[in-house]
């Protein structure tokens, strides 16, 4: 059973560009979270997610952010117009149910130049 | 606003010492607090804690949650130059969303 599988590892935008980030959870988990990691910083929560609903987005910027969990295939968190200060390592995690832990995948390094 | 502080933010040991670290909060409605290991990159699950007073452990590892304290604390026993990671605690509510918030984490080093 593999575990929380983000891709890329590792991206490059220029500023301007648009910037999709993956996650598929683990084998049997439903429920998905965004977070950004950024220098010197502890993690931050972005957005909560099940299958095809936004559960709690309260962590995301208001403008050029985005993030879904389609039926099939993996959640998706997209920013539109990349500035230097979304450069951040972002994690993903999963879980079975409500009540149950997260686990995180290896995280995805964003870097804007 | 939920918050979760650390304590100490960076700790350097020898193999075979133990170590204690701390973690409290204040969250409007407590829902369970969790330990997270990082190292490079992905955080790996330690512990889920709910209940106060009731110890959890693997191994080298145990974790223990004091409601009335508003705290928490992991404690690694012989530790290895493995265990070398940042330790992360964090605290959910029991809103409509798992919305975990997370304390600025324990740099942990040992030294061999």
């Amino acid at each position: 059973n593999a575990g929380v599988m983000q891709n890329p590892r590792h991206l490059v935008r220029r500023r301007g560009q648009e910037a999709r980030l993956r996650c598929s959870p683990m084998k049997g988990h439903s429920h998905v979270y965004w977070y950004r990691q950024l220098p010197e910083e502890g993690l931050k929560f972005m957005v909560y997610l099940q299958k095809e609903n936004i559960i709690d987005e309260s962590g995301m910027p208001k403008e050029r952010f985005s993030a879904e969990f389609p039926k099939e295939g993996p959640s998706i968190l997209r920013i539109q117009q990349v500035v230097r200060g979304d450069s951040a390592a972002y994690f993903c995690a999963s879980s079975y149910g409500g009540n149950t832990e997260a686990f995180f995948g290896q995280g995805t390094r964003l870097t804007v130049v | 606003e939920d918050k979760v502080v650390q304590s100490p933010l960076s700790l350097v040991v020898h193999e075979g010492d133990t170590v204690t670290l701390n973690c409290s909060y204040e969250v409007t409605n407590f829902r369970s607090l969790l330990w997270y290991k990082q190292e490079k990159k992905a955080p790996t699950f330690l512990f889920m804690l709910t209940s106060s007073g009731i110890e959890k452990k693997s191994g080298r590892l145990s974790s223990i949650l004091d409601k009335k304290e508003l705290s928490s604390i992991l404690n690694i026993t012989a530790t290895q130059t493995g265990d070398s990671a940042i330790y992360l605690c964090a605290v959910e509510n029991t809103g409509s969303a798992r919305q975990l918030t997370f304390g600025s984490g324990t740099q942990l080093t040992v030294l061999p």
